[in-house]
């Protein structure tokens, strides 16, 4: 089956870190540019980062950068995020999504992160 | 940045009616624009891309146009289910921005 499975959401402290995995299956995940949109709650969608098929360009939104870093590994056809310094403005359902060049045409369900004390 | 708006933010309609949808991008985008839809509690779904091309398994009711900075959705006869949310996105300039949403109601 064609799927993205998002993991390691959950409830951190602000200036905490956590770490999102999202597993691709049923397709050749190292042949597409991989991209995370996040949506607060109630709110609309916001693209926060994507990689290259190959890892090696990368790219963030400008609220994110330096204190998210986007990776991938081909081998276990997986995707990652790793967010560090957390805010409150960062609570938001995160998810992976496969970049077809044209739209992103295949998401996952989400994992939730939240950021509170 | 390219700011997208969508209008309206709320579209109340009934079931067989037509929707229009509008989309705005604050430059030029040519024809980089995807719609999504959203439903409660699900992942978006990819609509239309290039502005008018429908994605794989999009019913033919769903129909998109538009180039440069004005875009629209239409949906020609709406169905029961069609009552969500719906995102347009530019592609064009990085980076990629959402416009906030159109909620169709009945």
């Amino acid at each position: 089956e064609v799927q993205l499975v998002e993991s390691g959401g959950g409830l951190v402290q602000p200036g905490g870190s956590l770490r999102l995995s999202c597993a691709a299956s049923g397709f050749s995940f190292d042949t597409f540019w991989m991209t995370w949109v996040r949506q607060a709650p109630g709110k609309g969608l916001e693209w926060v980062a994507n990689i290259k098929h190959d890892g090696s360009e990368k790219y963030y939104v400008a609220s994110v950068k330096g204190r998210f870093t986007i990776s991938r590994d081909n081998a276990k056809n997986s995707l990652y995020v790793q967010m560090n310094s957390l805010r409150a403005e960062d609570t938001a359902v995160y998810y992976c999504a496969r970049d077809r060049g044209r739209g992103y045409d295949l998401w996952g369900r989400g994992t939730l992160v939240t950021v509170s004390s | 940045e390219i700011v997208v708006t969508q209008s309206p933010a709320t579209l109340s309609l009934s079931p067989g009616e037509r929707a229009t949808l509008s989309c705005r991008a604050s430059q030029n985008v040519n024809s980089s624009l995807a719609w999504y839809q959203q439903k409660p509690g699900q992942a978006p779904r990819l609509l239309i891309y290039g502005a008018s091309n429908r994605a794989t398994g999009i019913p033919a009711r769903f129909s998109g146009s538009g180039s440069g900075t004005d875009f629209t959705l239409t949906i020609s006869s709406l169905e029961p289910e069609d009552f969500v949310v719906y995102y347009c996105q530019q592609r064009s300039v990085w980076p990629p921005t959402f416009g906030q949403g159109t909620k169709l109601e009945i």
